[in-house]
């Protein structure tokens, strides 16, 4: 079992609110990754790092940000949520140059009410 | 356009036998290849990955085939379990070789 955490796991807040979504690894891995999951759908990249203040925009538009001030923590955070925020947030990272072994966190399901 | 075309969407399988799960590539980086195992409530894990220099891959009642000249790599379960109902996603590493491309998924179902 890879050693990635997110917090909370469900998370339901009004509309306007600011939140923070917690992701960290123990495995010292550089590359870190973001990823909206709707119920049953693919996953989109929103956000990556290659490493220590190192963060760039995926390919599915998000209006949410992230930072990589330690290796082992990413967190993303939306300033003022919207219904339209409503998905599942996977975190993974990758220990590898080539980035098709990835370790999944458990996810954050967001509500937006 | 990158992209990965996976299918069918849901399969139903009968415990003990194959199911077979079908992907596409199109302007996508010629690399790994992985497939990935997601349970409800789970994230995705790594289940099996295939370079593009070889045909086939095996591991225990897993396998991935890759055909360079159409494109397409699929996954194989042989003798279907109970315990293998999940969603799996193919997947392809993007142009710029710093993430991946998924495709939509499909849901297996092995029933007892």
């Amino acid at each position: 079992e890879a050693d990635i955490y997110q917090t909370p796991r469900y998370l339901v807040i009004g509309t306007g609110k600011k939140i923070t979504l917690e992701c960290s690894q123990t495995m010292g891995h550089d590359k870190m990754y973001w990823y909206q999951q709707d119920p049953g759908m693919e996953l989109h990249l929103i956000h990556y790092s290659y490493g220590v203040n190192s963060t760039e925009k995926g390919d599915l538009s998000s209006e949410s940000t992230v930072s990589r001030i330690r290796t082992e923590h990413f967190p993303l955070t939306l300033e003022s949520a919207r219904p339209s925020h409503t998905s599942q947030y996977l975190c993974a990272s990758s220990p590898g140059r080539v980035p098709y072994e990835q370790y999944f966190g458990p996810g954050t399901r967001l509500t937006v009410t | 356009q990158q992209q990965v075309k996976q299918s069918p969407q849901s399969l139903i399988v009968q415990k003990g036998g194959i199911s077979i799960i079908n992907c596409a590539y199109e302007n996508t980086a010629f690399d790994y290849f992985p497939w990935y195992q997601q349970f409800p409530g789970k994230g995705p894990a790594l289940l099996i990955a295939i370079r593009p220099d070889v045909s086939e891959k095996k591991e225990g009642r897993f396998t991935i085939s890759f055909n360079k000249s159409a494109k397409q790599f699929s996954l194989h379960i042989m003798d279907s379990q109970p315990g293998d109902s999940a969603t799996y996603f193919c997947a392809a590493i993007n142009q710029a070789g710093t993430a991946l491309i998924f495709g939509k998924g499909t849901t297996l179902s092995v029933s007892s």
